[in-house]
């Protein structure tokens, strides 16, 4: 299956500062690009994602570049809070060979924002 | 409108005994997949149904098997458990249909098993 790696596995900054999370993956053919955001005791909630022929896409205080050339796509969180405190998964959704609710996820990344 | 509903939300059995859990999809969502999320392995693809009908399968035994109803309401069994099938199974819908057509997953709060 795919493999997606994901760094850091933790995270800490400072409240308004900037975070930023990075994800590699080895199939090129890989054309869905989704982050999701898991709180304790809740399920993944999905923040923002990005298609193959989109380079960067942004909402508010969220971002999400990708680079298909060297197969890394990343999020940034900018003007960092305390509420962004929790796990981010990037995940992929590969084109060949797989169905639509099968996504491949990172390991995740624990953010710890301090006030 | 409601989300993902899981059930049970917790729930302990002893090896080798079998479970049974639950989903029921956002209204409309008629495509169910199920995930095991364990802090080992991570977030690992189970099972994808689309109108009662399996479309993908994850790299488990076959003790882990599922099914979905006419109302896309979806179940997981697991049977013969192990201490390893301790985890948080998570559950998620969505609204697209088509095979290449990735849509949203949105996810339940998940069932939280843990086998002695």
């Amino acid at each position: 299956g795919e493999n997606v790696e994901q760094h850091p596995s933790t995270l800490s900054v400072q409240e308004g500062d900037s975070a930023v999370i990075k994800c590699t993956y080895s199939d090129s053919a890989s054309n869905y690009f989704p982050w999701y955001k898991q709180e304790l005791g809740k399920g993944p909630q999905l923040i923002i994602d990005i298609r193959s022929n989109v380079g960067e896409k942004k909402d508010q205080r969220i971002a999400v570049t990708l680079n298909k050339t060297a197969k890394h796509f990343s999020l940034h969180i900018t003007e960092t809070q305390p509420e962004d405190s929790a796990v981010y998964f990037c995940a992929l959704h590969p084109d060949r060979g797989s169905t639509l609710g099968r996504l491949y996820f990172g390991r995740g990344t624990q953010l710890t924002v301090w006030p | 409108k409601a989300g993902v509903t899981q059930t049970p939300r917790y729930l302990i059995k002893t090896r080798g005994q079998q479970v049974t859990l639950s989903c029921s999809p956002i209204s409309g969502h008629r495509s169910v997949s199920w995930y095991q999320q364990t802090p080992g392995q991570g977030l690992q693809f189970l099972f994808e149904y689309f109108s009662e009908t399996q479309r993908n399968k994850g790299n488990f035994p076959g003790r882990f098997s599922g099914r979905q109803f006419s109302n896309s309401r979806s179940e997981m069994n697991v049977s013969t458990l192990e201490l390893g099938d301790s985890a948080l199974y998570l559950c998620a819908s969505s609204l697209a249909t088509g095979i290449s057509n990735t849509g949203e997953l949105f996810f339940g709060e998940g069932s939280r098993l843990t086998v002695l």
